[in-house]
């Protein structure tokens, strides 16, 4: 069965303090690897796609890479602003369904 | 404005009352989903739609259905709603599975 679990639940960080979320995932086929970042209330919005081991992307303070097994989101120097929970999903070889994770609760305070 | 819309955003009902929530996206998409987030489960997909008149399960389809009779919409049916759908559900929508999915609001659903 494919799973998706990020770790870790809950981050805080100060404002500058620079850290990494994880995304381990088992998934036969990776079809495709999302991040997304929700803020309270509201429904997610997309950041990055990665389809294939080694691929990264960057994004302002953010950069997604992707291995075989895991996929972090790297984040530089943060800011308040970046508080939200940060969500990754799979797509893989059973059908066009998308699996998320729990989500990565992140608080940068100042 | 390209957006997703869903209706009600709220709405609180009785054990086995139907009901339907719409979601409507104006971007031409072709793959639409519904999902349910609850606190300590994360979001999980319900059904999904990969083009009109096809649909498929996700996760957790007991309980819901759904139709694609228009590329436009795709309603999330509860024909009798029990208090464990209780939930925040989300519809979203994408040119295709492995595209950028453009969400919804959100509904926030209460059944007593």
């Amino acid at each position: 069965e494919d799973q998706v679990t990020q770790s870790p639940e809950a981050l805080r960080l100060q404002e500058g303090e620079s850290s990494s979320l994880n995304c381990s995932y088992t998934v036969s086929g990776l079809r495709g690897l999302f991040w997304y970042r929700q803020d309270p209330g509201k429904g997610p919005d997309f950041l990055f796609t990665l389809y294939s081991a080694g691929e990264e992307k960057e994004k302002e303070r953010l950069k997604a890479t992707l291995t075989k097994k895991e996929s972090f989101l790297h984040i530089t120097a943060p800011k308040p602003e970046d508080s939200a929970t940060y969500l990754c999903a799979s797509g893989g070889n059973s059908g066009y369904a998308l699996n998320f994770g729990k989500g990565t609760s992140l608080l940068v305070t100042p | 404005e390209a957006q997703v819309t869903q209706n009600p955003r709220y709405l609180i009902t009785v054990t086995g009352k139907k009901l339907t929530v719409t979601c409507s996206q104006n971007m031409n998409h072709e793959y639409m989903s519904w999902y349910r987030q609850d606190p300590g489960l994360g979001l999980r997909q319900i059904y999904y739609s990969m083009n009109v008149e096809v649909t498929d399960k996700g996760d957790v389809p007991e309980g819901y259905k759904v139709s694609r009779k228009e590329k436009r919409n795709f309603p999330l049916i509860l024909e009798s709603p029990s208090p464990n759908q209780t939930s925040l559900y989300f519809c979203a929508s994408s040119f295709g599975s492995l595209n950028e999915q453009f969400f919804g609001p959100g509904t926030r659903l209460t059944v007593l």
